[in-house]
């Protein structure tokens, strides 16, 4: 069965600070997706990344990078120069590999509520 | 607007009450999915389709619970007798089916059981 827990309940931050949001994972698979997830106070869910498990190079994006460590299966999300509109709930997720049979269906931790104050 | 559309946004029913949630995918999205998000908590799969066949129900669903995608477009999602535990947002996604693409959500539908 796959997991993914995310420690962090709740973490706040003062605008400008670096934050990391951590994600560790479980999967008997092979192959697999790494997702990471935002979700506003609206509630839509707005993807931020997807990561396979064949890839373990870091990737940054403006202010957001994501460090991938299959040895110690977490797939960690930082926020550089933090700011008030990153407050938001964030989900990591994991979804296995195969097009058929499962359906790639997300298998999400309980999400970390971050606030970034000024 | 192209992203995923569900309908309606908030839903306010008695228990013992019937209702129906609409989604409509992306266009050419042959993949949909249902999920539940109670408060606290990550979403949680329920059902999933690949054009109009529902191919993977999860024990979440249970016999109070129907989802049907009849002409691989727009999906309903029907909760009969609804009890107070039902209460969440229920979520809808999509995606092609292409490998390696993404699942694009909606923004739910709140549904409050009193």
């Amino acid at each position: 069965a796959q997991k993914v827990t995310q420690a962090q309940t709740e973490i706040s931050v003062v605008e400008k600070e670096d934050v990391t949001l951590d994600c560790v994972y479980e999967t008997r698979d092979t192959t697999y997706y790494l997702f990471w997830y935002k979700q506003p106070p609206s509630g839509e869910l707005v993807f931020l990344i997807r990561r396979n498990s064949f890839d373990e190079q870091n990737e940054i994006s403006g202010r957001y990078s994501w460090n991938f460590q299959k040895s110690t299966s977490s797939f960690n999300f930082t926020i550089t120069a933090s700011q008030v509109v990153d407050s938001a709930v964030y989900f990591c997720a994991l979804s296995e590999a195969g097009i058929t049979g499962g359906g790639n269906k997300l298998t999400f931790g309980t999400g970390t509520q971050l606030k970034v104050e000024l | 607007d192209t992203g995923v559309s569900q309908d309606p946004r908030h839903k306010i029913t008695k228990r013992g009450q019937n209702v129906t949630f609409r989604c409509d995918p992306i266009s050419e999205h042959n993949r949909l999915y249902w999920y539940r998000q109670t408060l606290g908590q990550g979403p949680e799969f329920l059902t999933y389709f690949q054009n109009e066949a529902q191919l993977e129900k999860s024990r979440l669903l249970s016999d109070r619970f129907s989802a049907e995608r009849p002409k691989g477009s727009f999906s309903t999602l029907e909760i009969q007798r609804t009890e107070q535990g039902d209460s969440a947002m229920y979520l809808c996604a999509s995606r092609s089916g292409q490998a390696r693409n993404t699942i694009y959500f909606g923004e739910g539908s709140w549904l409050t059981v009193v």
